[in-house]
C-alpha cells in the first residue's frame, strides 16, 4: 500500500544536539511538507518542497534545516538552535499542483527535549 | 484576522445527538475546502471534502457557504468513536499550501 512513513515514531534530544527526523513516501507525489503541532494548537508550517532539489521556508522555519535529494524523501533536521523543539511533527505530501485533492499524512514523530 | 477560523469547543454531547461545527475563512480566492479528523496524538485524516452544493458522506454532512464564506460539518447520531478533533482546511488559489485552521474538539459521551 502507498503511504507516508514517518520514523522514529518517538525521538529524546539532549540540549544542543542536532536531529534528524525521517520522512519517505511511496506515493509519486512531487510536492512534500513539514509541519509542527503544540499540545492544543494548531499545525505550523516549517518548510515545504514543490520538487527536488528544491525548498522553501514555512512560518516558522528558524531553528530547521531540510533537504530534497530524492523525489521520495524529505527529512528534517531540528538543530540546536530551535529553542523550544518538543513538539508533535507530521510531514505531508501531495501531488503538485493537486492541492484540491487535500494532503496526505504520516503516522507524525513526537520530539522531546531531555 | 486570521485566515481560518473554527470555535475550538469542547462540544460535548451524548451519544445519539447531532452536532454541528463551522468554520469561516477570510480569503476570498479559496476555492477547495476539507474537514480533517484528527484523533488525540495522531495524524490527519481526511475525513471529506467540501463540494459547493453540499454533500454526504453516512452521518456526515457537509456545507459551503461561498457568499458568507463558511463551512460547516454536521454530526447525525454521534458515536462515542465521533469524539475528536475536527480541523477545517482550505486551499486557496495563489498559496502553495494548505491553510488549517486550529481544530474543533468534539467529545461524545454515553
Amino acid at each position: 500500500d502507498g503511504g507516508i512513513t514517518q520514523s522514529p515514531k518517538y525521538l529524546f534530544r539532549k540540549e544542543g544536539q542536532n536531529v534528524t527526523l525521517s520522512c519517505e513516501q511511496n506515493l509519486n507525489h512531487d510536492a512534500m511538507y513539514w509541519y509542527r503541532q503544540d499540545p492544543g494548537q494548531g499545525l505550523r508550517l516549517i518548510y515545504y518542497s514543490q520538487i527536488v532539489n528544491d525548498f522553501q521556508k514555512g512560518d516558522i522555519a528558524e531553528g530547521y534545516s531540510v533537504s530534497r535529494e530524492k523525489k521520495e524523501s524529505f527529512p528534517l533536521t531540528v538543530t540546536s538552535a530551535q529553542k523550544n523543539p518538543t513538539a508533535f511533527y507530521l510531514c505531508a505530501s501531495t501531488q503538485f499542483g493537486h492541492l484540491n485533492y487535500g494532503y496526505t499524512f504520516g503516522s507524525g514523530t513526537r520530539l522531546t527535549v531531555v | 484576522r486570521k485566515e481560518v477560523e473554527q470555535d475550538p469547543g469542547p462540544f460535548n454531547v451524548p451519544e445519539g445527538a447531532t452536532v454541528a461545527f463551522n468554520c469561516t475563512y477570510s480569503n476570498s480566492a479559496s476555492q477547495s475546502f476539507f474537514w480533517y479528523r484528527q484523533d488525540c496524538r495522531k495524524e490527519p485524516k481526511l475525513l471529506m471534502s467540501v463540494y459547493s452544493s453540499g454533500n454526504e458522506d453516512g452521518r456526515f454532512t457537509a456545507q459551503l457557504n461561498r457568499a458568507s464564506q463558511y463551512i460547516s460539518l454536521l454530526i447525525r447520531d454521534s458515536k462515542l468513536s465521533d469524539s475528536a478533533t475536527y480541523l477545517c482546511v482550505v486551499n486557496t488559489e495563489g498559496y502553495s499550501t494548505l491553510t488549517f485552521g486550529k481544530g474543533t474538539m468534539l467529545l461524545v459521551s454515553p
